[in-house]
């Protein structure tokens, strides 16, 4: 079975300074690997997603996410992030015919 | 349409009442998925589909809460003598859900439901 694990419940940064929202995955097999995020009372939308290929992802407004097989892990970092960046950011694991499992949300805080 | 679609987008109900919410899924896609996020809480989810069938139940939190979908579209997720701890944001989200396929899930807006 798959789960998720997001390390963190809330991440409070200021402007401008670097952020990395944490999240751990364990599978028995290959899977895909998903970061959505919710601006306050709006709806999920996908941030960036891994399905094979480069570790590395880019996804919007500046997010970026490393796949890291041997330490289960997909990572979302931003250099330099802004006010609007508060959210509250999921990571999700699924695969062919399964379910999507999502982690339990980390909230962002940008303080000014 | 272009979109995951939900009805309606605020129910506020009294306890004890049934209520019926409605989502209308991204043309094409054979899964279909029931969350429920109560307020600071991540998403807790109710139930998938794939086509008509719900081969996971398992997040139904009770017998009053029961799903249908029909024609491999439209589902409707009804919660019976609506209690005040259902109140919560209800997510449905749909994926073309096809072997081999990235399973990536398309958020509808939600459907407040807010129980007196």
């Amino acid at each position: 079975a798959q789960s998720v694990t997001q390390l963190d419940s809330q991440v409070p940064v200021f402007e401008e300074a670097p952020v990395e929202l944490r999240c751990n995955y364990s599978s028995s097999v290959s899977v895909y690997l998903f970061w959505y995020v919710q601006y306050p009372n709006q709806g999920l939308q996908l941030l960036l997603k891994y399905l094979s290929g480069s570790t590395l992802v880019k996804g919007i407004n500046g997010f970026e996410a490393e796949f890291n097989k041997s330490q289960t892990s997909f990572h979302l970092r931003k250099p330099s992030v802004h006010i609007s960046d508060t959210a509250e950011y999921f990571c999700a694991v699924s695969r062919p015919g399964f379910k999507t499992i999502f982690g339990a949300g980390t909230r962002l805080f940008v303080k000014a | 349409g272009a979109g995951v679609s939900q009805s309606p987008s605020n129910k506020v109900t009294e306890k004890g009442k049934d209520v019926e919410l409605r989502c209308d899924p991204i043309s094409g896609h054979t899964a279909l998925y029931w969350y429920r996020q109560s307020l600071g809480q991540g998403l807790e989810f109710l139930i998938y589909f794939q086509g008509n069938s719900a081969p996971d139940k398992s997040g139904l939190p009770s017998d009053r809460f029961s799903a249908e979908r029909t024609g491999g579209s439209v589902s409707t997720l009804t919660i019976q003598r609506t209690q005040q701890e259902d109140s919560a944001v209800y997510l449905c989200a749909s994926s073309s859900g096809t072997s081999g396929s990235y399973n990536e899930q398309f958020f509808g807006p939600g459907t407040r439901l807010t129980v007196l």
